[in-house]
């Protein structure tokens, strides 16, 4: 199974500051005949759901704002979050889908 | 709108059973890879297993194979996911959710149902 593993745990952002989450994985999830890297961002706000804000690395869903961003390749991964709103506070986890089992990260805690 | 709507959570009692339903609606349910998700109480998330469009496709988390079996009924658009000698580790909020089908993230999710196994 691919481990993926997340820094920081918490991240404690001042308002319009920039937040940075990392993801790692043990082992590529670059697929080298797509040239795709099967790696999404999640969102999560207490009570609800999780929400897809990035899939590919580095497409953002649709409706999300464009302060996030997503970035990386092979086993490396950024989400970015340039101006950091009062709505951000959240859990954000990343996921590979490049096989089964589809694991996700332990998460990382976004706070003002 | 997509729905994904579970049902059949509850209080289980170490080594029940527990039958999970996800009525789902607003997309053509035939055509997407459906998922179980389960996130432990104050825990991150666990997938935990996933079926095909086609059924032809099954997968599990090793913690639960051999005791949890996900199924599929195209005609009510509902998934199931059967979960046979549950253990107190399994006590999660589970959350379906759907995905295209193949290697795709997932892109909808349902609000969950809450599995206590506690004796």
């Amino acid at each position: 199974d691919i481990v993926m593993t997340q820094s920081p745990d918490f991240l404690a952002v001042s308002l319009g500051e920039r937040a940075t989450i990392n993801c790692k994985s043990s082992q590529s999830v670059l697929y080298t005949s797509t040239n795709k890297n099967y790696l999404a961002w999640y969102q999560q706000k207490p009570g609800q759901p999780p929400k897809l804000l990035i899939s590919w690395a580095s497409i953002r869903e649709s409706g999300v704002p464009d302060r996030f961003s997503g970035s990386g390749s092979g086993a490396i991964f950024t989400l970015t979050i340039s101006s950091l709103q009062a709505e951000d506070v959240a859990l954000y986890y990343c996921q590979q889908y490049y096989s089964n089992p589809f694991t996700f990260g332990p998460g990382t805690k976004v706070d003002i | 709108d997509v729905q994904l709507v579970e049902s059949g959570g509850g209080l289980v009692k170490p080594g029940g059973s527990l039958r999970l339903s996800c009525a789902t609606s607003g997309f053509t349910f035939s055509t997407y890879t459906m998922h179980w998700v389960r996130q432990a109480p104050g825990r991150g998330l666990e997938w935990v297993s996933s079926i095909s469009s086609s059924s032809s496709y099954i997968y599990y988390t090793d913690s639960v194979k051999g005791r949890f079996t996900i199924s599929r009924d195209s005609a009510k658009n509902v998934f199931y996911l059967q979960m046979n000698t549950l253990r107190v580790e399994d006590t999660a909020v589970y959350l379906c959710a759907r995905g295209p089908d193949g290697y795709n993230p997932i892109d909808n999710w349902g609000q969950g149902t809450l599995v206590t196994v506690s004796s």
